[in-house]
């Protein structure tokens, strides 16, 4: 069974620090994707990666795939209340479905 | 364009009670899919779709069930509801499976007392 573990689960931070989120796994994934859910509603698509090393930004985020496509990052920058909710990596398997880590819930205060 | 609408947002049912989750794509997608999520687990799939008239098991499949007879349509029925069914349910959609990633509906919040 291939599983994405996430870390942290909880983030709680001041508006302007920086923060990663961690997705981790022992298996190959073809592609990673990151998703950003608001409360009460669906996860939303930010970011696929599919080349091992490939690196994506999306303006002050920055996604990272691992170079072996086992494991990926997601850093913000001078983080923004804005930027607040739970974010949930996603890598398609063996079977072509999507696996979901447990998910990262950030806190951003102003 | 809509993307993928669910129906109802909410609903409470009580314990032996049965319901139909409704899920739409106006999207033309081949693929479709029902998780549930509940706290610090994540998304779990019930049920998945390849087309019309084609579906199959995911992870946690019991207590439910589904039918695709239209590429647009996968509704998901529970049957004789559970508390332990109690979580937010998404249906999502792609067009080619899971590499380039899903389009979710809103979800539907769901409490079996």
């Amino acid at each position: 069974t291939q599983l994405l573990e996430q870390s942290p689960q909880f983030l709680s931070i001041q508006e302007g620090e920086n923060l990663t989120v961690y997705c981790n796994s022992s298996s190959v994934f073809s592609s990673l994707q990151w998703y950003r859910q608001e409360p009460g509603e669906g996860p939303v698509l930010l970011v696929t990666v599919v080349t091992g090393g490939e690196v994506k930004k999306l303006k002050r985020l920055t996604f990272q795939f691992g170079d072996a496509r086992k494991d990926s990052s997601l850093h913000i920058t001078a983080a923004q209340p804005g930027d607040t909710g739970l974010y949930l990596c996603a890598g398609a398997g063996n079977t072509g479905k999507l696996i979901f880590g447990q998910g990262t819930t950030l806190q951003v205060k102003p | 364009n809509a993307g993928v609408t669910q129906t109802p947002k909410f609903r409470i049912l009580k314990i032996g009670q049965s319901m139909t989750l409704q899920c739409t794509q106006d999207m033309n997608h081949n693929y479709m899919y029902w998780y549930r999520q509940d706290p610090g687990m994540g998304l779990k799939l019930i049920y998945y779709s390849v087309g019309a008239g084609i579906t199959d098991k995911g992870e946690v499949p019991n207590g439910y069930n589904v039918s695709r007879s239209t590429t647009e349509d996968f509704p998901l029925r529970l049957e004789l509801a559970a508390p332990s069914q109690t979580s937010v349910y998404f249906c999502a959609s792609s067009s080619i499976q899971g590499v380039y990633g899903y389009t979710f509906g809103s979800g539907t919040r769901l409490t079996v007392v």
